[in-house]
C-alpha cells in the first residue's frame, strides 16, 4: 500500500514552460486535493476533486488546471509557469468530504526561474 | 473571508520543557484537525476535534477545542527532540470542502 505518491519530486522550469504534476493514490479515496506550501503561509488549496471526472477551484486556482480522469489519479498542470509559482506542491486524498482525515503525498519542489 | 491564525510562529524550547501552540479562527468551525510536518517532510494527520470543549490526549500531546468552536490548542508535555517540526491546525467551516483552511503553522525547535 503506497498511499499517496507524487511525481516528480523536484523540477526546475523556465518562465513560460509548462509541466504536469502527477498524484496517485491507492486507497480508493473519493476526494483529492492539490495544495501549495510557501514559507510562513501554511498550505493553500489550489484545486480539489470530489470524484472521478469532477474538479473544483480552491483558494488559489489562478495559473493552474487540473484533471481527474481516473479515480486514483489527480493531475495538476501549469500551462505557462511563472516565478510566483515556485513552491512546494502537496497532493492529498481523503475518503469523505467534510473534514475527513487527509493523507498527504511527499511533495514536489518546483523552482521557476 | 475565513482566516485561521496560529501563534506563536516559532518556538524554541529546551528538551523537557512544555510547549503550547494556539489556533484561532475568525469564524465558527465545524471541526478542527491538527497535522505535524517534520522538516523536509509532508503533513501527517494527528487528530480531529469535533465537539465544543472537546479534549483529546495522545501520550504527551493534549488537544483542546474551544467552547465557541473558534479556537483550539495543542500542548506537548516534556518535549523531546522527536517533537521537532511544524504543527498546523486546519479548520473546516461550513460543508463545502474549499472552506478547509490551514493555519500558517507553528515551528517547534527542541534544544537537546
Amino acid at each position: 500500500n503506497a498511499g499517496v505518491t507524487q511525481t516528480p519530486k523536484f523540477r526546475v522550469l523556465k518562465t513560460g514552460q509548462s509541466m504536469t504534476l502527477l498524484c496517485a493514490q491507492d486507497m480508493n479515496h473519493e476526494y483529492m486535493y492539490w495544495y501549495r506550501q510557501d514559507p510562513g503561509m501554511g498550505l493553500r488549496l489550489i484545486h480539489y476533486s470530489v470524484g472521478e471526472g469532477t474538479t473544483a477551484k480552491g483558494e488559489v486556482p489562478d495559473g493552474y488546471n487540473v484533471s481527474r480522469l481516473k479515480k486514483q489519479n489527480f493531475l495538476l498542470g501549469l500551462e505557462s509557469a511563472a516565478p510566483s509559482q515556485t513552491s512546494v506542491y502537496f497532493c492529498a486524498s481523503s475518503y469523505f468530504e467534510d473534514g475527513e482525515t487527509q493523507y498527504f503525498g511527499p511533495g514536489t519542489r518546483l523552482l521557476v526561474l | 473571508g475565513q482566516q485561521v491564525m496560529q501563534i506563536p510562529q516559532y518556538q524554541h524550547v529546551q528538551e523537557g520543557e512544555d510547549f503550547t501552540t494556539y489556533c484561532n479562527s475568525s469564524t465558527t468551525l465545524s471541526n478542527i484537525q491538527w497535522y505535524k510536518q517534520r522538516p523536509g517532510g509532508h503533513p501527517v494527520f494527528l487528530i480531529q476535534l469535533v465537539k465544543s470543549g472537546e479534549v483529546k490526549k495522545q501520550k504527551r500531546l493534549t488537544f483542546q477545542f474551544g467552547e465557541a468552536k473558534k479556537n483550539s490548542s495543542l500542548h506537548i508535555t516534556a518535549t523531546q527532540t522527536t517533537d521537532v517540526g511544524t504543527y498546523f491546525c486546519a479548520g473546516l467551516s461550513g460543508t463545502s470542502y474549499d472552506k478547509v483552511i490551514f493555519g500558517p503553522g507553528t515551528s517547534l525547535s527542541v534544544i537537546p
